[in-house]
């Protein structure tokens, strides 16, 4: 089945911690990014590529970082920078950078 | 600055009971309005694009029109399986192609049997 996966579903941070959220798909997809979502906020972009090597800032970039070295891949770093990190974080991927955007299931971050 | 509202924030319905939701935008340079379903604790859910004014798509007991300052989702006689938080998202264009979505905050939508 083509799709897209997050791991972990469930991510636990100890104060100080870098932590790092996968992403993979097998959809072929060129472009790939992260929102993060909050309770009673809209889907919040934080970075974005579309193509491997290459990657953008989105709107709440700091305290975070990517990497783009594989077409399939595209890892989320939350950085002990990040102040407020407790979210829900969503991976989606799309054809390319015009097309419908499509989603993963998820990973929800909590502090310690 | 660019925006997308969505209203109500929540809504609850009778089963078979249709209704609409809206998605006001103050985008310049719109590509196209997205609309998704999320379930609690799972990744939305694609439904429908709308690139122009005046379009229309369908799908089961939705439907989304376009105009050029909002968009809506129909529900026609929903049943409690279309329970859900619906969201509304645009992509504008910007130097050398479009960028990631601006999503609104999502209406919740339950329908009692």
């Amino acid at each position: 089945d083509g799709g897209i996966t997050q791991s972990p579903k469930y991510l636990f941070r100890k104060e100080g911690q870098n932590v790092t959220l996968s992403c993979e798909q097998n959809l072929n997809h060129d472009a790939m990014y992260w929102y993060r979502q909050d309770p009673g906020q809209g889907l919040r972009l934080i970075y974005y590529s579309q193509i491997v090597n290459d990657f953008q800032k989105g709107d709440i970039a700091e305290g975070y970082s990517v990497s783009r070295e594989k077409k399939e891949s595209f890892p989320l770093t939350v950085t002990s920078a990040q102040k407020n990190p407790t979210a829900f974080y969503l991976c989606a991927s799309s054809i390319a950078r015009e097309e419908t955007q499509y989603f993963g299931p998820g990973t929800r971050l909590l502090v310690l | 600055e660019d925006q997308v509202t969505q209203s109500p924030e929540a809504l609850r319905l009778q089963e078979g009971e249709s209704s609409s939701l809206n998605c006001s935008y103050t985008v310049s340079g719109l590509r196209g309005l997205f609309w998704y379903r999320q379930d609690p604790g799972k990744g939305p859910e694609f439904l429908f694009t709308l690139y122009s004014a005046g379009e229309e798509k369908e799908k089961e007991r939705l439907k989304a029109t376009l105009t050029k300052k909002e968009s809506f989702l129909h529900i026609t006689a929903p049943k409690p399986e279309d329970s859900a938080t619906y969201l509304c998202a645009v992509q504008m264009y910007s130097g050398g192609g479009a960028d990631g979505l601006t999503f609104g905050k999502g209406t919740h939508l339950i329908i009692q049997p």
